[in-house]
């Protein structure tokens, strides 16, 4: 089983929407979250990170956890097309030392 | 500061041959990180270091090497090179920081062609 679990997609969604991305995780001992954006042909880039104690908002990002039921989810307000991307969500082991990275959901924003 | 960055940016290698890809960062992280990301596919984790001297496996080590003599470098070498390992390969460096280590920052990738 996957340690961390993203649907692939394409999820795809009209311009001002908003975009829901879900990701999975098997260790219940986790604490560390992130969210990586990933442009076709470049390098991973962090969007955002929460640890288990709550909820971040940032600008049109917002990242939730639910501890319960393992998931993390990444909320995109007013979608724009420059968010067309790969989101890589990625969970940090109880050690400290590694990112277990997700396989990525890819996100289409239409105009 | 140029954060992370790898060379080369693009390599095609014979099945056999052997390479080193080159990482180096110029932000005193003490944590590096060597990925590699197939087509469609999130990263998978080949070795890391935690400091100068100190290093371990990831979750897909075999038929790669590392080293790291110094807190900037850390090159990733193939033996005897196949065409399973072509592939997109991402260095990354992170701080521990007050007990927690922060977000990593990546390289911009070699990618590797192996006929």
């Amino acid at each position: 089983q996957k340690e961390v679990e993203q649907n692939s997609g394409p999820l795809s969604v009209p311009e001002g929407a908003i975009a829901s991305l879900n990701c999975t995780y098997s260790d219940r001992g986790s604490q560390s979250f992130f969210w990586y954006r990933q442009y076709s042909g470049k390098s991973p880039e962090l969007i955002m990170f929460i640890y288990s104690n709550g909820d971040k908002e940032d600008g049109r990002f917002t990242a939730q956890l639910n501890k319960a039921s393992q998931y993390v989810s990444l909320l995109i307000r007013d979608s724009q097309p420059s968010d067309s991307a790969t989101y890589l969500c990625a969970v940090r082991n109880n050690a400290g030392n590694m990112l277990t990275f997700g396989g990525g959901t890819r996100l289409m924003v239409k105009p | 500061n140029a954060g992370v960055t790898q060379t080369p940016k693009f390599r095609i290698l014979k099945i056999g041959q052997s390479m080193t890809l080159q990482c180096t960062q110029d932000m005193n992280h003490n944590y590096m990180y060597w990925y590699r990301q197939d087509p469609g596919m999130g990263l998978k984790l080949i070795y890391y270091s935690v400091g100068a001297g100190i290093t371990d496996k990831g979750e897909v080590p075999n038929g790669y090497n590392v080293s790291r003599s110094t807190t900037e470098d850390f090159p990733l070498r193939l033996e005897l090179a196949a065409p399973s390992q072509t592939s997109v390969y991402f260095c990354a460096s992170s701080i521990l920081a007050g007990g927690r280590q922060e977000t990593q920052y990546f390289g911009p990738g070699t990618r590797l062609l192996v006929l």
